[in-house]
């Protein structure tokens, strides 16, 4: 399968701060890219797609895209504690409508 | 719509014996996934369909696997004959089509399947 790196973590911010968290991806054909928020025992939920080089903001939520680093990122602003999850990094296939997972950070907010 | 629904929600069995996974996805979705989560390897794609036909089952582990969609709104993950390394959480996901937000997906709540 096509790879998708993350970091494992776990990441530790203070309530309050940004959090940044970090994908690369080997596929050079790779055209969308998505972020899921996945809380423990439950199952994963979208946050944000991202297809064009660039920021993406949505709420308290940037996504970024390098696409010539082949490379993509997650800033949460203003960090609370209810975001405290892991969040998956996908990449979509080039080739078909496969969607490829990283491993997961695991993000904790500490009040 | 009550979105994607898996069943069961808690299967463990034994060495050997055949397991069957069910999904319901979202009416009107076209694309249905099959994934598997472990720690050790994340979310591993193990076949998708569109419009009830396989389109990529390259993900699956061995012929050990199946999978059918009989339907559109029903898919079926067995596991014959099943063994300890398989024991893992088996999600479903479907979704609407290509392009935008019609590729997101929605997750059901998973299998959690142990061999024991």
């Amino acid at each position: 399968q096509k790879e998708v790196e993350q970091n494992s973590g776990p990441l530790s911010v203070p309530e309050g701060a940004i959090a940044s968290l970090n994908c690369t991806y080997s596929d050079r054909g790779s055209q969308s890219f998505f972020w899921y928020r996945q809380y423990s025992g439950k199952s994963p939920e979208l946050i944000m797609f991202i297809y064009s080089n660039g920021d993406k903001e949505d709420g308290r939520f940037t996504a970024q895209l390098n696409k010539a680093s082949q490379y993509v990122s997650l800033l949460i602003r203003d960090s609370q504690p209810s975001d405290s999850a892991t969040y998956l990094c996908a990449a979509k296939s080039n080739t078909g409508n496969q969607f490829y997972f990283g491993t997961g950070t695991s993000l904790t907010v500490i009040p | 719509d009550a979105g994607v629904i898996q069943s069961p929600r808690h299967e463990v069995t034994e060495m050997g014996q055949e397991v069957t996974l069910r999904c319901k996805p979202i009416s009107g979705h076209d694309y249905l996934f099959w994934y598997r989560q472990t720690m050790m390897r994340g979310l591993e794609l193990l076949i998708y369909f569109n419009n009830n036909v396989p389109i990529d089952d390259s993900g699956m582990p061995e012929d050990r696997f199946s999978a059918k969609m009989p339907n559109a709104s029903f898919s079926t993950l067995k596991i014959q004959p099943s063994e300890p390394r398989d024991s893992a959480v088996y999600f479903c996901a479907s979704s609407l089509g290509i392009g935008g937000a019609n590729e997101k997906l929605f997750f059901g709540s998973g299998t959690q399947l142990s061999v024991l």
